[in-house]
């Protein structure tokens, strides 16, 4: 069954303006990535927030973890046409290396 | 660092036959991870090794499937016999666990066709 639930399913922006994707988990999490997949391509991993956590930044990427809400979100700033892929969240439960959960991603559309 | 390959890209084969998946981890990963992604079921986990040793295959569909990874630098997937509800791209992963802040690293994917 599905851990992470990405909201919106697909997004579409012009290029400049900002993108914020949602991910909602259900169970007690270890940690939380984002992972994007370009079309045809495997997923690439993009930043990991840990449950201890609040915030965490990677140049134009601003995860946040709110673990009382059992939920994450990912902001793209400056969008470009370039971050047109699909995004994902994923769960880590378990052990020190258990499963990764995945939710059924974003599709993020970026027009220039 | 030529990262996690997959073999082969691509696959089309006849309903009954069987199929294996191969993937070369990162070298120094030794956490290895077979998923499968489809519209409808999006990417499910099947098996994953740690230290070569398979640890939750509790996501292999059936015994139709069946997994191994007989060093660090190799494991395969097999299909035997395959279903046109194979259909699928399958990915391998690997990971570091002491490196945990990198998450895991994907190959490009086989895409599996059974007709």
């Amino acid at each position: 069954s599905q851990q992470g639930e990405e909201d919106p399913q697909a997004l579409s922006i012009q290029e400049g303006e900002n993108a914020t994707m949602n991910c909602s988990y259900k169970t007690s999490i270890n940690n939380l990535q984002w992972y994007r997949q370009n079309s045809g391509r495997g997923l690439v991993h993009l930043i990991l927030i840990r449950s201890n956590e609040r915030e965490k930044h990677s140049g134009r990427l601003r995860v946040t973890l709110d673990t009382s809400k059992k939920s994450s979100s990912l902001l793209i700033t400056a969008s470009r046409a370039a971050d047109t892929a699909s995004y994902f969240c994923a769960t880590g439960v378990g052990g020190s290396q258990g499963n990764l959960i995945f939710g059924k991603g974003t599709k993020l559309s970026v027009k220039p | 660092d030529a990262g996690v390959i997959q073999s082969p890209r691509h696959e089309v084969t006849e309903m009954g036959q069987e199929v294996t998946l191969r993937c070369k981890p990162i070298s120094g990963h030794n956490s290895l991870f077979w998923y499968r992604q489809t519209m409808m079921r999006g990417l499910e986990l099947l098996i994953y090794f740690n230290n070569n040793v398979p640890i939750d295959d509790s996501g292999m569909p059936e015994d139709r499937f069946s997994a191994k990874m007989p060093n660090a630098s190799f494991s395969t997937l097999k299909i035997q016999p395959s279903e046109p509800r194979d259909s699928a791209v399958y990915f391998c992963a690997s990971s570091n666990p002491s490196r945990a802040g990198y998450g895991y690293t994907f190959g490009s994917g086989t895409r599996l066709t059974v007709v």
